[in-house]
C-alpha cells in the first residue's frame, strides 16, 4: 500500500541555519503531497502542498518540490527561527482513489537561539 | 470563527471499558475524519463521515465506530478497550466529499487505557 517515509528526529539546529527534512513516498497512483506541522500545544495544520509532479509548495518561508522521478518531497527553509520548533509530518493522499491522508511518523525540530 | 473542537481533552479508562469522544467541526465544514496518533507515530486514518454516513474506513476493527449528527458534529466510540488503544485521537474537518489536503485538525483527545 501507499506509504510515507521521513527522516527521523529530533533535528536540532541553530537559528538562521538551513533546514532540510527528507521525505520519500510509495504510491501506486498519482498522489497529492503535503507537509503538516504541529506546534507545541496546538493541532496539526497544513503547511504546504503540491498536487502534481514538479509543483512547488511554499508557505512561511518553507518550500517543497514534488519530484516524481525520485518519489520525494523534501521540506526546506533557508533560515530557520526559534518559532519553527515543532513536529513536521509529510503526508500523501490519492484523491482519485480515496480521501484518506497517509502520514509519515513525523520529525521533531528544535531550533536553538 | 471557532475551529475544530474536541472533548474531552484527556481521559483515563481501564481495559474492557467503552469510551466516546466528541468533535465539532470548523464552521461551514460538513465532513469529519478521525485519526489515531500513537506516541511517536504519525496519525492513522480511522474513518470519515459525510452526510451522516461512514464514507471510508481505515484498517481498524469493528470496536471502533462512529456517528455524525445533522449539525455535522461527530462521535467516535471505542468498545472493549485494549491497552494498545492508548493514543491521541484527532478529529479533522473539511468541506465536501473530496479531500484536497485542507483538513483542519482539533487538538485531540488523549486516551490512556490502564
Amino acid at each position: 500500500g501507499d506509504s510515507v517515509t521521513q527522516m527521523e528526529g529530533p533535528v536540532t539546529l541553530s537559528e538562521e541555519a538551513f533546514l532540510t527534512i527528507n521525505c520519500t513516498y510509495t504510491a501506486t497512483g498519482y498522489p497529492s503531497l503535503f507537509w503538516y506541522v504541529q506546534y507545541p500545544g496546538e493541532g496539526l495544520q497544513l503547511l504546504l502542498k503540491a498536487t502534481k509532479a514538479d509543483d512547488k509548495g511554499s508557505n512561511k518561508g518553507f518550500e517543497a518540490t514534488y519530484r516524481k522521478e525520485t518519489t520525494s518531497f523534501h521540506l526546506e527553509k533557508g533560515s530557520v527561527q526559534v518559532s519553527d520548533s515543532a513536529v513536521y509530518f509529510c503526508a500523501l493522499s490519492d484523491v482519485n482513489r480515496d480521501d484518506k491522508i497517509i502520514f509519515g511518523k513525523g520529525t521533531r525540530l528544535h531550533i536553538l537561539p | 470563527d471557532a475551529g475544530v473542537t474536541q472533548s474531552p481533552t484527556h481521559l483515563i479508562k481501564t481495559r474492557g471499558q467503552q469510551v466516546t469522544l466528541r468533535c465539532s467541526p470548523k464552521s461551514g465544514h460538513d465532513t469529519v475524519s478521525w485519526y489515531q496518533q500513537a506516541l511517536g507515530q504519525g496519525p492513522q486514518f480511522i474513518f470519515q463521515y459525510y452526510e451522516e454516513e461512514e464514507r471510508q474506513r481505515g484498517n481498524f476493527p469493528d470496536r471502533f465506530s462512529g456517528h455524525q449528527f445533522p449539525n455535522y458534529s461527530s462521535e467516535l466510540n471505542v468498545n472493549a478497550l485494549l491497552l494498545g488503544d492508548s493514543a491521541l485521537y484527532l478529529c479533522a474537518s473539511s468541506l465536501g466529499q473530496g479531500v484536497t489536503g485542507e483538513l483542519f485538525f482539533g487538538e485531540g483527545s488523549r486516551l490512556t487505557v490502564l
